[in-house]
């Protein structure tokens, strides 16, 4: 089935640029997004991009997708503590409304 | 963007009891919405797929029976969680679908969860 990676932790200094990793498995994946989820709440949609795209940037955020490896990376520009959080990738294939969730990574954003 | 109100935030209850979690779409409407349970420092379990007017659409393992959904109109979804045991306690977030145009434009909103505890 598919499947979803991305690595449990990161830390940074403020500041620094954060890139958070994503791989996949489904090769019929057409939307993949990037989630924040702040401690005891929902979670927040950050950014997104179609398949057919390479990159996308909005304010800080870069969003980098290497359909051929199906990696997808998060970059957050001069990273705050405001930014520590639980950041979670998904995909969604075309012709379905089923989103797949990675395993989420805890960025910790040292002062 | 869209926003989702879930209620409500945290729950206790006692063994045995029923506690019903309701999920909003506020600004839209949404004819699917999801369910998840997380547990600490771990991701979302997709448990069912809530569907306006229709059945629910269980994922494997989960008990319908356990896990009451309805879903009676396009902003509202709810989930029941009858007769509780402490193994139920966990971290419920639920999810509308947004639909702008054709689903090529679809997005994903989610309430802010609720922490049931079952004593």
């Amino acid at each position: 089935g598919e499947d979803v990676e991305q690595s449990l932790f990161l830390s940074v200094r403020e500041g620094d640029s954060s890139v958070i990793n994503c791989t996949y498995t489904d090769s019929s994946s057409t939307y993949l997004y990037w989630y924040k989820q702040e401690p005891g709440a929902g979670l927040q949609l950050l950014t997104y991009i179609f398949s057919n795209m390479d990159m996308k940037q909005d304010q800080r955020l870069t969003v980098l997708l290497n359909k051929k490896d199906k990696h997808l990376s998060l970059r957050i520009a001069d990273t705050q503590t405001g930014d520590s959080a639980i950041y979670f990738c998904a995909e969604r294939g075309s012709g379905t409304y089923k989103y797949i969730f990675g395993t989420g990574t805890r960025l910790k954003v040292l002062a | 963007g869209a926003v989702v109100s879930q209620h409500p935030s945290w729950v206790i209850c006692k063994s045995g009891t029923s506690v019903k979690i309701e999920c909003r779409s506020l600004d839209f409407q949404a004819t699917t919405m999801f369910w998840y349970r997380q547990f600490p420092k771990q991701s979302l379990m997709l448990m069912a797929t809530s569907n306006e007017g229709s059945k629910a659409t269980y994922e494997q393992g989960v008990e319908k029976d356990k896990f009451l959904i309805n879903h009676a109109s396009l902003t509202l979804s709810t989930l029941t969680v009858t007769s509780a045991h402490p193994e139920d306690s966990s971290f419920y977030i639920c999810s509308a679908r947004e639909v702008l145009g054709d689903a090529t434009n679809e997005k994903l909103f989610f309430g802010s969860g609720t922490q049931l505890s079952v004593l």
